[in-house]
């Protein structure tokens, strides 16, 4: 069954405290994003990889880090250099724009993260 | 930068009626690719339909159809026979040529009342 899995689905976290979102998919797709959605707001992009050991950042970037180690899994840290990390975090993943032109992007269901 | 402006927050249609979303944008790309996503109460983001600005035709998935107009900018969504299930959030997205970046409007919310 593919698809994209993000956990836990609600996180609390004291202030200062840094925190990392899981997020992983076996669509085996190339590419992978962060976003985050503030409540009645659209999508902003935090960071993006489209490959192996590379990844680059987004609009809103700062307070935020990634790594991707693994072409399935893409976890963000939110440190507490984040000033209001409150907020629902959606993992997004694509197959990569040299196999599809549209390059599509497929979401997981995403964490609620509170900062107590 | 591009931007994405759906300029109606919230909406309201009746079961069975039709309903259009408005979205504009902008960029000075030639090439791009455009998407309209729902995102119900679940928070779930899903795909309902996509467009290539090099295409001219409208494209259509069942109920769901979008008037694109490349020289206005405009990319709205029209919604036929709306079933309650339509009720969610309703985002529309840009897409650069180089296929690395998404960007999002405001969204908005519709309400399909019985």
């Amino acid at each position: 069954d593919g698809g994209i899995t993000q956990s836990p689905k609600y996180l609390f976290r004291k202030e200062g405290q840094n925190v990392t979102l899981s997020c992983e998919q076996n669509l085996n797709h190339d590419a992978m994003y962060w976003y985050r959605q503030d409540p009645g707001q659209g999508l902003r992009l935090i960071y993006y990889s489209q490959i192996v050991n590379d990844f680059q950042k987004g609009d809103i970037a700062e307070g935020y880090s990634v790594s991707r180690e693994k072409k399935e899994s893409f976890p963000l840290t939110v440190t507490s250099a984040q000033k209001n990390p409150t907020a629902f975090y959606l993992c997004a993943s694509s197959i990569g724009r040299r196999l599809h032109k549209y390059n599509e992007q497929f979401f997981g269901p995403g964490t609620r993260l509170t900062v107590l | 930068a591009q931007t994405v402006t759906q300029s109606q927050p919230e909406m309201s249609v009746q079961e069975a009626e039709t309903v259009t979303l408005s979205c504009t944008y902008d960029t000075s790309e030639n090439n791009y690719y455009l998407f309209w996503y729902k995102q119900p109460p679940s928070r779930q983001m899903i795909l309902v339909i996509r467009q290539e600005a090099y295409k001219q035709q409208n494209a259509t998935e069942n109920r769901f159809s979008v008037n694109f107009q490349k020289a206005a900018k405009s990319f709205s969504l029209k919604i036929s026979d709306s079933q309650l299930g339509d009720t969610a959030m309703y985002f529309c997205a840009f897409m650069n040529n180089a296929g690395n970046m998404l960007t999002f409007g405001g969204g908005t919310r519709l309400m399909v009342k019985p």
